[in-house]
């Protein structure tokens, strides 16, 4: 009865490569969210849909394409990975905007 | 600009002592004030959160207080124990604007709690 689940946990790939992330939460909110995590563990919103529609996209390389095909799931396409996308990507939730984010367990991404 | 920072990134206490994490915010307009923590290989865990028409709320051995005049917030752990040992996060959210919605993390506390 996981709230927000993100698949895959481990990510290690290519530089070059294409991957996608999926999240999924059960809690019926209309609000998900990407953020990023670094090594130094600084957290920053990537972007925000809410009921489907995208209302934040910080300043993120184009390369980064988030698709949200119902308003329970949200997944994060990369093309073209590169070594500084090296993190721990998580996916929240929200009943609504401004309302308490919940987090998923983060997806660590490895390019190498 | 935006910006939300804390004092100090580590905290080392005595189990059953209390603790206090800080955070200094410097954006006027943040309303919305969360603590997370994040213990190891996990998500932030929601803890508490504060309204800037609120200076202090109470919830399960945490307190949150906030000072809108000097922009600072803490989180005070109460009783601390092993399993509090953690990196702590505050987050401000503001009213309006580009950036409503958006939820601005600062640099995090780890906290550890020695048995």
């Amino acid at each position: 009865d996981t709230a927000v689940s993100q698949t895959p946990k481990y990510l290690v790939t290519q530089m070059g490569n294409d991957k996608s992330i999926k999240c999924e939460q059960n809690l019926g909110h209309d609000t998900m969210y990407w953020y990023k995590q670094d090594s130094k563990k600084f957290l920053k919103i990537m972007f925000s849909y809410n009921n489907k529609e995208l209302i934040i996209n910080e300043t993120v390389p184009n390369r980064f394409s988030p698709k949200s095909p119902d308003k329970a799931h949200l997944n994060l396409h990369i093309n073209s990975l590169e070594l500084g996308d090296s993190a721990v990507y998580f996916c929240a939730s929200s009943r609504e905007m401004r309302e308490t984010q919940y987090f998923g367990p983060g997806t660590r991404l490895l390019v190498l | 600009g935006e910006s939300v920072g804390l004092h100090l990134p580590t905290l080392s206490v005595q189990e059953g002592d209390n603790s206090i994490i800080n955070c200094a915010y410097s954006n006027s307009a943040s309303d919305y004030f969360i603590w997370y923590k994040q213990e190891s290989g996990k998500g932030p865990q929601f803890i508490i959160d504060i309204r800037s028409n609120m200076d202090k709320r109470q919830g399960q051995r945490v307190t949150v207080l906030l000072n809108k005049t000097v922009k600072h917030l803490s989180l005070q752990i109460a009783a601390t124990q092993p399993g509090d040992s953690a990196v702590y996060f505050c987050a401000e959210n503001m009213a309006g604007g580009t950036s409503y919605g958006k939820l601005t993390f600062g640099q995090g506390t780890i906290l550890t709690v020695h048995p």
